[in-house]
């Protein structure tokens, strides 16, 4: 499985968009990105997902370079509430590691008024 | 709001005491996975399942065991609870691998 690098913290000031980066450079081209986020120790809540074209669903944005070495989640107007873990996972959706997901250390969002 | 329980939420024991964490979906996910985070730490796969009669090993080594009899349930089991069990235990399904539901965890405490 190709391995994730994210940045360990970023801030966000509240109302503005919060822009998390994800890099994926040994991604293969069956391997999804997934991106999930835990808030306080509560169960990891899924975000989103994307292959090679960017995505949109009414929690965030997903974009992937062309290359697919990289990815930034945009959540576009960040809340207090958007304080989390953000979690960039990359994994094959099929075969036998179907739906096993690697969590790493992830990206600690703070979102401050 | 997905629909998975996690029963007890907390659960302080002494050592030696056999324990089950139960788990249970009402989506009819027929996939199924236990995973097990010590506090700040990350999360590890411990047990997963593709259906009815089917359990694997996770990632990670763990000294529980499961069992999956019927669709929407999906326990786990120590045998003889120890102070390195201490952790919280979340369970999670999905019915296409993409999207993983998971339960609100259970915090063990091994005394």
């Amino acid at each position: 499985d190709a391995k994730t690098t994210q940045p360990p913290s970023m801030d966000c000031a509240e109302g503005r968009a919060a822009n998390l980066p994800c890099n994926h450079s040994t991604i293969s081209g069956n391997e999804y990105v997934y991106w999930y986020r835990q808030i306080h120790s509560q169960g990891p809540q899924y975000i989103i997902h994307g292959l090679k074209n960017n995505e949109t669903n009414e929690m965030a944005s997903l974009i992937i370079t062309e290359d697919r070495k990289s990815s930034t989640l945009i959540l576009p107007h960040a809340t207090l509430r958007d304080t989390a873990v953000y979690y960039c996972i990359v994994r094959d959706a099929g075969g036998t590691s179907y739906g096993k997901l690697t969590f790493g250390q992830g990206t600690i969002l703070t979102v401050h008024p | 709001e997905a629909d998975i329980y996690q029963t007890p939420r907390y659960l302080v024991i002494g050592t030696g005491k056999k324990i089950t964490l139960e788990c249970s979906q009402t989506m009819g996910h027929d996939k199924m996975y236990w995973y097990q985070q010590d506090p700040g730490m990350e999360l590890h796969l411990i047990h997963y399942s593709y259906g009815v009669n089917s359990t694997e090993k996770g990632d990670l080594s763990s000294e529980s065991t499961v069992s999956r009899i019927r669709t929407e349930h999906f326990p786990l089991t120590l045998e003889s609870a120890r102070p390195s069990h201490t952790s919280q235990y979340l369970c999670a399904s999905t019915l296409t691998g993409y999207e993983q539901y998971f339960g609100p965890g259970t915090r063990l405490t091994v005394t």
